[in-house]
């Protein structure tokens, strides 16, 4: 298996500008989270999907983040506009059941200018 | 306060001494607690889990030591090697329906020296 794959590995973008993270959950799992990773704050939850269904999107920090899924094999977490604060490594997990264990992918590292 | 406490931020060990890493929680409905594992550049791991109802778990070198009344557990990295160097986050989870948010510890910088 492939595991959880993300791309891009790195984005450098400018203040203002539109930034599209994708995620592809291992196949089977009906379950993804998207977290982002800084030093200050360590690991967050942003979001969760089951079976492409957003459960739960309290940790999205603001309006300008969204994240979709539009089938079991693809999630994407949008950032408009983007700003230097936004600059973390953002990782998508998924697992096969809810409770399950959480596979990590290798992240997109973002750096806002 | 859904909070996990881990220290130390970072650690250097010798090559085959002991690791050690310790996290505390708050919530008392915590009843799943498991450690990962992140080398640089890649994801978390997950490298071993405890429930409540065990006071130890051992994985090869790796044991999880876990005090509910104290609501804290411990990693132990026996015979520790330098491929062991990396991260290593301490979680929380409350099991049962709707339970699915891992609440990460801040991370452990685990060095190990030759």
């Amino acid at each position: 298996d492939a595991g959880v794959i993300q791309s891009p590995r790195h984005e450098v973008t400018e203040m203002g500008q539109e930034v599209t993270l994708r995620c592809k959950p291992i196949s089977g799992h009906n379950s993804l989270f998207w977290y982002r990773q800084t030093m200050m704050r360590g690991l967050e939850l942003l979001i969760y999907f089951n079976n492409n269904v957003p459960i739960d999107d309290s940790g999205m920090p603001e309006d300008r983040f969204s994240a979709k899924m539009p089938n079991a094999s693809f999630s994407t977490l949008k950032i408009q506009p983007s700003e230097p604060r936004d600059s973390a490594v953002y990782f998508c997990a998924s697992s096969f059941y809810i409770q399950e264990t959480q596979y990590f992918g290798p992240g997109t590292r973002l750096l806002v200018l | 306060q859904q909070q996990v406490k881990q220290s130390p931020q970072s650690l250097i060990v010798q090559k085959g001494g002991i690791s050690i890493i310790n996290c505390a929680y708050e919530n008392t409905a915590f009843d799943y607690f498991p450690w990962y594992q992140q080398f640089p550049g890649k994801g978390p791991a997950l490298l071993i889990a405890i429930r409540p109802d065990v006071s130890e778990k051992k994985e090869g070198r790796f044991t999880i030591s876990f005090n509910k009344s104290a609501k804290q557990f411990s990693l132990h990295i026996m015979d520790s090697q330098p491929g062991d160097s990396a991260t290593y986050f301490c979680a929380a989870r409350g099991f049962g329906a709707g339970s699915y948010q891992l609440t990460f510890g801040k991370g452990t910088k685990l060095s190990v020296i030759p």
